[in-house]
Order: C-alpha cells, then sequence, then structure tokens
C-alpha cells in the first residue's frame, strides 16, 4: 500500500513570492492534514480537511490556504512568502472524522526562503 | 487548548538496555494519544496509540503507558538498537477533536 506522497521534495523561493504544495493521502483516507515543522519548534496544525471541506485551520496568517480536490488529494498555497515561513511542510492522512484515528505522514515539502 | 510538554529533550541509552520517553499533557477532557518517530529527513513514523479507557498497550519492542490521575504518557522501547536512534514524538488529541497537538520531541541516540 503506498504511503502519503507529498511534492516537491525540496523548494527554494524568494520573499514576496507563492508556493503550492501537494500531497496525495493513502488509498481510502478522507481527511488530510497540514502542518509546519520549523526547526526548533516541533509540528504545528495549519489546516485540516475532510470531504472537500476545510474543517479546522490553526494559528496561521490567511496568506496560508489550500483545498481538497474530489480525489481528496489536496494542496497548500503559501502566498507573499517571508523568511520565516522556511520550514519542513508536513501532509498527514486518516480514515475519516468518525473517530480518533492515526494519522500518517508523508516526508515533506522542505520549503527554503532567501 | 491542549499543551504538551516533553520531560528530556535529548536521551542517550546504551544498546540492548531498555528506553523510556516522557511526555505530559495539559487537557484531562483529552482521549487519544500517539506516538511517532522521526528520522532525519524523513517524516513521523506512527509507532503505536492509546485511548483514555486504557492505560497500557503493547506493540513490538514497544508499550505505551497512560495515568491519567498525573496526565503522563510514557513510550517504552525494549532492547533498544540502533535503529531506534530519532526523534520521538508524542501527540494528543481531545474527546470529539481530530487535531493532535504534538509535544516538541526527544531526541534518543543509542550507543553501541
Amino acid at each position: 500500500e503506498a504511503g502519503v506522497t507529498q511534492s516537491p521534495t525540496h523548494l527554494i523561493k524568494t520573499r514576496g513570492q507563492q508556493v503550492t504544495l501537494r500531497c496525495s493521502p493513502i488509498s481510502g483516507h478522507t481527511s488530510v492534514y497540514w502542518y509546519q515543522q520549523a526547526l526548533g519548534l516541533g509540528l504545528q496544525f495549519l489546516l485540516w480537511y475532510d470531504e472537500g471541506e476545510e474543517r479546522n485551520r490553526g494559528n496561521f496568517p490567511p496568506r496560508f490556504s489550500g483545498r481538497q480536490f474530489p480525489n481528496y488529494s489536496s494542496e497548500l498555497n503559501v502566498n507573499a512568502l517571508e523568511l520565516e515561513d522556511s520550514a519542513l511542510y508536513l501532509c498527514a492522512s486518516s480514515l475519516g472524522s468518525n473517530s480518533n484515528q492515526p494519522q500518517h505522514f508523508g516526508d515533506g515539502t522542505r520549503l527554503s526562503i532567501l | 487548548g491542549e499543551s504538551v510538554g516533553l520531560h528530556l529533550p535529548t536521551l542517550s541509552v546504551q544498546e540492548g538496555d531498555n528506553s523510556i520517553i516522557n511526555c505530559a499533557y495539559s487537557n484531562s477532557a483529552s482521549d487519544y494519544f500517539i506516538w511517532y518517530k522521526q528520522e532525519s529527513g524523513k517524516g513521523p513514523q506512527f509507532i503505536i496509540d492509546i485511548r483514555s479507557n486504557m492505560d497500557k498497550r503493547q506493540g513490538q519492542r514497544v508499550t505505551v503507558l497512560l495515568n491519567k490521575t498525573v496526565k503522563h504518557l510514557s513510550l517504552q522501547i525494549a532492547a533498544t538498537q540502533p535503529g531506534d536512534s530519532a526523534v520521538y514524538f508524542c501527540a494528543v488529541a481531545g474527546a470529539g477533536s481530530y487535531q493532535l497537538t504534538f509535544g516538541k520531541g526527544t531526541k534518543l541516540s543509542v550507543i553501541p
């Protein structure tokens, strides 16, 4: 069974640019979660999508947004990039939202802002 | 809201010894707990989970203990091996919530 896949693996951008990160969940999983893992700060929750709807978002500015497609894959968009956006962006998926289910992670996209 | 703290940011153990990694959480309504392992350059890997109606759960070489009275969670790794070297995170979710709050992680180093 294929795990969560993310693309690209690495990305270099400059301040003010925009970026789109992509995530394909495990087959059968309908919930997708996005996290930011900056150095020394642990995993910070960004967004949660389930059945195509945004269910919750973390304490991040509106320039962080995303969507989930009918095939349950997801995109994370970040506008007006700032230096502090440099981080590993992780996507996770789980089996729906009817009960607590473990989230399974991809290997992330490493975003560097110059 | 929930906050998750960690007792030790780093832990060094001799190969073959048992490892114990601890975690504390703040919300007594939390009812789902997960441990993840993250190796360098990779995403967190699910190890084991436990719900609040249990106080112990065992997997292959791993045991999770939950003490709801003091809001404490621990991960025990038996016969620690070099391949166990990684950062270990605990994560907690509240009742009816599907959002995980993560601790900052403990870096486990195994000495051959």
